[in-house]
């Protein structure tokens, strides 16, 4: 199956930094990808689509100016946590698909601790 | 809007039993595609199974395989002759017809008994 990377997989950071995670596509190229959140023992909610080329599509509730989206190529998309608080701590998951396939291939994940 | 529902919180098989885990779904869209993903201790999230909503058969994968029951919007997912390392949460998830959108369940934990 198709590879799906995550960079970091984990990071501890102070209030009021920003993080950035990576998401890459290995060995196909992702026509989108998709940025997940999951907090413990929960299920994973949604929070934006991006495209490659456009802008991300921004799941009701989530802030944009928060958490920058950027799908800059068919093999990378980065997730930006600006000014993290200790509330944004939580596990982040990427995933991308290539078009006219069902499966979407998920990263390992990026946990992230803000003190 | 698309609605995941899964109605089992937990769930315990006995080893080399089979199990069902349970998914209901709702959605206003035609076109469409449920998952069953299994997440580990480790948090990666492991693709089982796709089914969409236009194939007649019930779509199988090695031991896995999931009962689609459309006109009940159901899409329970089947394992057969449980093993210990089947021991997660697993996710039912639906994605709507433009695969913009992806619907996750609230998860089962499934524990296998030696």
């Amino acid at each position: 199956g198709a590879v799906v990377s995550q960079h970091p997989s984990w990071v501890i950071c102070k209030s009021g930094t920003s993080v950035k995670i990576e998401c890459r596509s290995l060995d196909f190229q992702a026509t989108t990808m998709f940025w997940y959140r999951q907090f413990p023992k929960q299920s994973l909610m949604l929070m934006a689509t991006s495209n490659e080329g456009s802008k991300a599509t921004y799941e009701q509730g989530v802030e944009k100016d928060k958490f920058l989206i950027n799908h800059a190529s068919l093999t990378l998309s980065t997730l930006t946590v600006t000014s993290a608080h200790p509330e944004d701590s939580s596990f982040y998951i990427c995933s991308a698909r290539f078009k006219d396939y069902n499966e979407q291939f998920f990263g390992p994940g990026t946990r992230l601790t803000v003190l | 809007a698309q609605k995941i529902t899964q109605t089992q919180p937990g769930m315990f098989v006995q080893e080399k039993e089979a199990v069902t885990l349970d998914c209901t779904y709702d959605t206003s869209d035609q076109s469409y595609g449920l998952f069953w993903y299994k997440q580990p201790s480790s948090g990666e999230m492991i693709f089982l199974i796709y089914q969409g909503s236009y194939d007649e058969q019930n779509a199988t994968e090695g031991r896995y395989s999931l009962n689609f029951q459309k006109a009940r919007k159901s899409a329970n997912l089947v394992i057969s002759a449980s093993q210990l390392g089947d021991s997660a949460m697993y996710f039912c998830a639906m994605r709507d017809r433009s695969y913009q959108k992806v619907t996750f369940g609230t998860g089962t934990k499934l524990q296998v008994i030696p």
